[in-house]
């Protein structure tokens, strides 16, 4: 399984909205709609943002949306604070499971 | 509260063997997927393996298919990994993580240099 592709880093400005993309293949985010999505801050384990696609944990500000088009998942954060600067994953189920190769977001 | 705490990770020379273990509370264990997860220095996430609640069913990266055996005790609330044929590409933090991963540990340093 090859990781799914991320863009390497993403930037904006306090309050602006900042999208991530995640593409796969039909044989992941394409063919099932169980991608999930993490923030890792330095130093820390990665949290849950995201699940199946757009579904949000408690305690996950509704600033954090996702959603799926075709072989390529998205998030996007809107409002964006000084906070939500990390690294962020996504992941895929494909039989068995496929991380992306991460995108750090910049708050400017 | 859910809490999942990893040990065992050490210095350990290539070709050589390891056993890590992961301590679950806070939730009924019996009942969950448990994965270990895995991250290289710098890097980024890396799914290694997952094992189903009764432990019948086991799943394996390709990195590590042949290397590495998943296991879990609902008895002692504890998931485990023993590390075989360990090379220096297996060097990383390693997480263990419930179900959806939806609660991780703070993981467990694994070396693997002469």
């Amino acid at each position: 399984q090859s990781a799914l592709t991320q863009p390497r880093s993403v930037s904006g400005s306090p309050g602006q909205s900042v999208t991530i993309s995640c593409t796969g293949t039909s044989s992941d985010v394409g063919g099932y709609n169980y991608v999930s999505w993490y923030q890792q801050h330095p130093g820390k384990a990665p949290k849950l943002m995201i699940y199946d696609v757009s579904k949000r944990p408690s305690g996950v500000p509704d600033r954090f949306s996702g959603s799926k088009s075709g072989n390529t998942a998205s998030l996007t954060i809107s409002g964006l604070q000084a906070e939500d600067e990390a690294d962020y994953y996504c992941c895929s189920y494909a039989g068995s499971y496929v991380f992306g190769t991460g995108t750090k977001v910049t708050v400017l | 509260e859910v809490q999942l705490v990893e040990s065992g990770g050490v210095v350990v020379q290539p070709g050589g063997s390891l056993r890590l273990s992961c301590a679950a509370s806070g939730f009924t264990f019996d009942d969950y997927t448990m994965h270990w997860v895995r991250q290289a220095p710098g890097k980024g996430l890396e799914w290694v393996s997952l094992i189903s609640w009764d432990g019948g069913s086991t799943y394996y990266a390709d990195s590590v298919k042949g290397r590495f055996t998943i296991s879990r005790d609902n008895s002692k609330n504890s998931l485990y990994l023993q590390m075989n044929s360990l090379r220096t590409e297996d060097t990383a933090l390693y997480y263990c993580a419930k179900d959806n991963f939806d609660y991780w540990g703070q993981g467990t340093l694994v070396t693997v240099s002469s």
